[in-house]
């Protein structure tokens, strides 16, 4: 079972370009989340979906959009890029969204955006 | 959700026990205690989690405060592997919002031989 599988690992991006990050989950969990981490700080929200054809907005979901198509996929998608969008991007993937839920996170993708 | 505070580092020795100790004096009576590692270049992952009682895993004991304003997590012996940042985190029942985890900066534990 691979769990959360997330693409790219890492991406050096120009500022205003559009960009899509990758995340899939094997484990037929019905919420999926996307947070960013910078540097030295911990991890903010993004967006979320509980359950395939739903999502919400985070703590910070300006400049981000989200699509949940199916129960397996979550892409995030930068529109046009800015530098302080340069972060590490955490998929998460649980159960069922309750409060004592397990999230199980990916690997992470680096972005760079200059 | 309700503030947490932890101490920003901790050193250990390792093989010795470890105590993370961890403050949330506004806890609700429906927040969760939830407890997530985040290991070198990885992402969080789960530790333990409890609302009043003591709690035990294969990863770790949480101990809750009687009056739940306070917990530590208990790493039995600590190894070089255990070296990470440590985020304690409450969780509330009562929104609707409840499924987010909010992330501190959490305790950064350090584990020497």
């Amino acid at each position: 079972i691979a769990g959360i599988t997330q693409a790219p690992t890492s991406q050096i991006l120009a500022a205003g370009r559009r960009m899509t990050l990758r995340c899939t989950q094997d484990m037929r969990h019905n919420a999926m989340y996307w947070y960013r981490q910078d540097l030295g700080l911990g991890l903010r929200l993004i967006h979320y979906s509980n359950t395939a054809g739903t999502t919400g907005k985070g703590e910070v979901p300006d400049g981000y959009s989200v699509s949940r198509a199916n129960t397996d996929d979550f892409p995030l998608t930068l529109a046009s890029a800015v530098p302080s969008q340069t972060s590490v991007y955490f998929c998460a993937s649980s159960l069922a969204g309750g409060f004592t839920d397990t999230q199980y996170f990916g690997p992470g993708t680096r972005l760079t955006v200059l | 959700d309700a503030k947490t505070t932890q101490p920003n580092s901790m050193e250990s020795n390792e093989e010795e026990p470890v105590h993370l100790p961890c403050n949330h004096s506004t806890i609700s009576g429906t927040d969760y205690i939830h407890w997530y590692r985040q290991l070198p270049s990885q992402g969080p992952e789960y530790v333990i989690h409890g609302l009043t009682s003591n709690v035990n895993n294969r990863m770790a004991s949480l101990a809750i405060a009687e009056d739940r304003k306070s917990s530590t997590l208990i790493l039995h012996r600590a190894t070089l592997r255990d070296a990470a940042v440590y985020y304690c985190i409450l969780r509330d029942e009562g929104t609707g919002t409840a499924s987010k985890l909010t992330f501190g900066t959490g305790t950064r534990l350090q584990v020497t031989l």
